[in-house]
C-alpha cells in the first residue's frame, strides 16, 4: 500500500540552529502534504497545509518565518525550523493524500512515523 | 472553524469487555468524514475507521462501530471484545470535504487514553 515516510525519526540540535524534516510519499505523488505538531500527551495540531509547486497555507498561530516549508517535488515536502528554541520541542507529524483513489472509496490518508525534535 | 471535542481524557477497561469513546463536534458543514485514529506509543497513526457524513448507515470495521447521530453532532467509537493491543490514545477527527479537487487536513479532537487490563 502507499507509504508517507518522514525523516529524521529522532533529531536533537542546539538553540540558534535550524533543522530539516522531511516527508517522501513513496509510491504516489501528493500534490497536497500536511504538517501536524503534537505536544506531549496532547493532539495533534494542523500547522500548515504544503501544496507543491506554490506557497504553504499556514494555520491561524503557526509562525510561517519560523516553519519553513517546501513542497518542491511531487513525492517531497521539508520543514524547516529555524532559530530553534526549547519551545520547539515537540513531535512533527506528516500526512498525505493518494490523489490516485477517490475518497469515498477507501482511506487514502497515509501519515509519517513522526520526527521527535527536541531542542538544547 | 470546526471543533473536534472528547471529553474522556482516560478510560480503562477489563480485556473482552466492551467500551464506547465520546466524541462531539461542531461544524456549519452539511457535508463532511469523520475518522476514529488509534496512536500506540509507536506514535505511528492508525486509522481505525472512517464515516462519511451524507451515509445515514453507520461504519464498522470487525470490532469497531461507530454511532453516528449527525443532528446530535455526536459520532462514538465502541470496541467490541476489547484485546490487550487495543491499549493506545485514540483521536477523533473531522475533516471538510474536498473542494475543486483540493483536499484539507484534519481537525483533532484532544484524544482519550484507553488502557485495557488483563
Amino acid at each position: 500500500g502507499a507509504v508517507v515516510s518522514q525523516h529524521p525519526s529522532w533529531v536533537i540540535c542546539k538553540s540558534g540552529t535550524s533543522v530539516k524534516i522531511e516527508c517522501r510519499s513513496l509510491d504516489f505523488q501528493a500534490t497536497t502534504m500536511f504538517w501536524y505538531r503534537q505536544f506531549p500527551k496532547q493532539s495533534l495540531m494542523l500547522m500548515a497545509t504544503s501544496n507543491e509547486g506554490s506557497k504553504a497555507t499556514y494555520e491561524q498561530g503557526v509562525e510561517k518565518d519560523k516553519f519553513l516549508i517546501n513542497h518542491a517535488s511531487l513525492t517531497l515536502s521539508t520543514l524547516t525550523v529555524t532559530s530553534a528554541h526549547p519551545e520547539d520541542s515537540s513531535f512533527y507529524i506528516c500526512s498525505a493524500r493518494d490523489p490516485r483513489v477517490r475518497f469515498f472509496s477507501g482511506n487514502t490518508i497515509y501519515f509519517g512515523e513522526g520526527s521527535w525534535l527536541t531542542v538544547v | 472553524a470546526q471543533t473536534v471535542t472528547q471529553s474522556q481524557p482516560e478510560m480503562s477497561v477489563q480485556e473482552a469487555e466492551t467500551v464506547t469513546l465520546s466524541c462531539t463536534y461542531d461544524t456549519s458543514e452539511n457535508n463532511y468524514y469523520l475518522f476514529w485514529y488509534k496512536q500506540p506509543p509507536s506514535r505511528q497513526m492508525i486509522l481505525v475507521i472512517r464515516q462519511e457524513a451524507y451515509k445515514q448507515q453507520n461504519a464498522t470495521e470487525n470490532r469497531f462501530s461507530v454511532n453516528f447521530q449527525k443532528a446530535a453532532k455526536s459520532f462514538s467509537l465502541k470496541i467490541s471484545d476489547s484485546q490487550l493491543g487495543d491499549t493506545a490514545m485514540y483521536f477523533c477527527a473531522f475533516m471538510k470535504p474536498e473542494r475543486g479537487g483540493g483536499a484539507d487536513g484534519l481537525t483533532f479532537g484532544k484524544g482519550t487514553h484507553l488502557i485495557i487490563q488483563p
